[in-house]
């Protein structure tokens, strides 16, 4: 198995609801990571997570909430968001980097498209 | 945060021509990766570049490294209608090992290959 996961592919919340995105791999990574983008943008890094624990937070509002509950699952817990967070949310994994070997490809999943009202 | 600047931001070519989109970056980094995407959906990892490497081949793709100028280019040779997609280029500066990596990407080119 060498994809990446996401659901739901499109997602409609108000801005009081309480939803999640979820994301899934089983390649083995050990580090999965969390970005958004706008339409016309590159994607934009909001967390990465390695073995399980939050590593890099970008200074994301607390309306998202990530959670890693094992090594094959990522979610991301969505709360009183604003319709400026409408967006495509990407879900990446990637092997760990123990010693300088230079780094590793991301395997990234299709993708939530995310529409706040 | 964006890493750096590519250009151009769109290119349009005829079914066979090649392709070159170039990448400029601002910080150190330990590699260089190069990504598509089709349509606003996943990205596809094309090829990855580390910093003490200059020259990269992958089927049609060809990347360079310069890291002097801070700067890479991906060549697409013969290219084909299926070609068409937003090309990112990304680059990786994780600092401490074991976690994870932190890939910041380019503001990238949209291909147009014409049949």
């Amino acid at each position: 198995d060498t994809e990446v996961t996401q659901t739901p592919k499109h997602l409609v919340m108000g801005m009081t609801n309480k939803k999640s995105l979820k994301c899934e791999q089983h390649m083995g990574h050990r580090a999965m990571y969390w970005y958004k983008q706008k339409a016309k943008k590159p994607p934009e890094l909001m967390f990465v997570y390695s073995y399980e624990k939050l590593s890099i937070n970008e200074s994301v509002p607390s309306r998202f909430s990530p959670e890693c509950p094992n090594s094959s699952l990522l979610n991301l817990h969505l709360h009183a968001l604003q319709p400026e967070d409408s967006a495509l949310y990407l879900c990446a994994s990637s092997q760990v980097d123990f010693v300088d070997r230079g780094g590793y490809g991301y395997t990234f999943g299709s993708g939530t498209r995310l529409t706040v009202v | 945060s964006q890493q750096g600047e590519e250009d151009p931001q769109a290119l349009s070519i005829q079914e066979g021509e090649n392709a070159t989109m170039n990448c400029s970056y601002k910080t150190s980094i330990n590699n260089l990766q190069w990504y598509r995407q089709n349509s606003g959906r996943g990205l596809v990892h094309l090829i990855l570049i580390r910093s003490n490497e200059r020259e990269k081949h992958s089927g049609r793709l060809r990347v360079t490294l310069d890291t002097s100028k801070k700067s890479s280019s991906l060549l697409i040779t013969a290219s084909r209608a299926a070609d068409t997609a937003s090309y990112f280029c990304a680059t990786d500066s994780y600092m401490i090992y074991n976690q994870g990596g932190k890939l910041i990407f380019g503001q990238g080119t949209e291909l147009s290959v014409k049949p």
